[in-house]
């Protein structure tokens, strides 16, 4: 069964810094490029970011570019977000989701972790 | 950056009724086209991909349609566990990927 589990979630001053982790279970995870997908409360998903099988084609949504940084550690079948200048517009569940092999569809999701940014 | 709109924002139904969901893209997007469904509580599932293509375990009973830049999904005999927010995404031009902003569909 495949199994993506987030963890790290929590409250963040504005400005603050968090880190995102997605362990990964019943696939062979060095095939699939993995996304973050984010939402915020009450409202529409939003793409984040792009990390492939390899971990060398990397794509962030303009939202983030420049504060977020995505990474994967293929031998623990883990995949990061560090988060850095939070601001409240970032408040939101993150879910770490599975590329389709062969196109851009997302057929496996975690349950999603809360980052909340507030003072 | 491709915009995707959905219509209607809420649709509220009947237990057995058949519902068509809308999607249009701000421009073509070939077939590259997937619908979501999300309950409430819980993370999307993936329902359609390319167009019309089931994934796993999805009931016929859902169906999609379209190319280019609109786009349909239709639950037929429509059950009380499908109340959820649907969402639509394209995969043609990216990066970014993008979403619509979801129709609600809500139980009579």
């Amino acid at each position: 069964e495949v199994q993506l589990v987030e963890s790290g979630g929590g409250l963040v001053k504005p400005g603050g810094s968090l880190r995102l982790s997605c362990a990964a279970s019943g696939f062979t995870f060095d095939t699939y490029s993995i996304n973050w997908v984010r939402q915020a409360p009450g409202k529409g998903l939003e793409w984040v970011s792009s990390i492939s099988s390899s971990g060398t084609y990397i794509f962030y949504a303009d939202s983030v570019k420049g504060r977020f940084t995505v990474t994967r550690d293929n031998a623990k079948n883990s995949l990061y977000l560090q988060m850095h200048s939070l601001r409240a517009e970032d408040t939101a569940v993150y879910y770490c989701v599975r590329e389709n092999q062969w196109l851009v569809a997302f057929d496996s999701w975690g349950q999603g972790t809360l980052v909340t940014v507030s003072s | 950056e491709v915009l995707m709109t959905q219509s209607p924002g809420t649709l509220s139904v009947s237990p057995g009724e058949t519902v068509t969901l809308s999607c249009r893209a701000s421009q073509s997007v070939g077939r590259d086209l997937a619908w979501y469904q999300q309950k409430v509580g819980q993370a999307p599932r993936l329902l359609i991909y390319d167009t019309y293509t089931r994934a796993t375990d999805i009931p016929p009973r859902f169906s999609a349609t379209g190319s280019g830049s609109e786009f349909t999904l239709t639950i037929s005999s429509l059950q009380s566990e499908d109340l959820a927010v649907y969402y639509c995404q394209q995969y043609n031009n990216w990066p970014p990927v993008t979403f619509g902003g979801g129709t609600r569909v809500e139980i009579k």
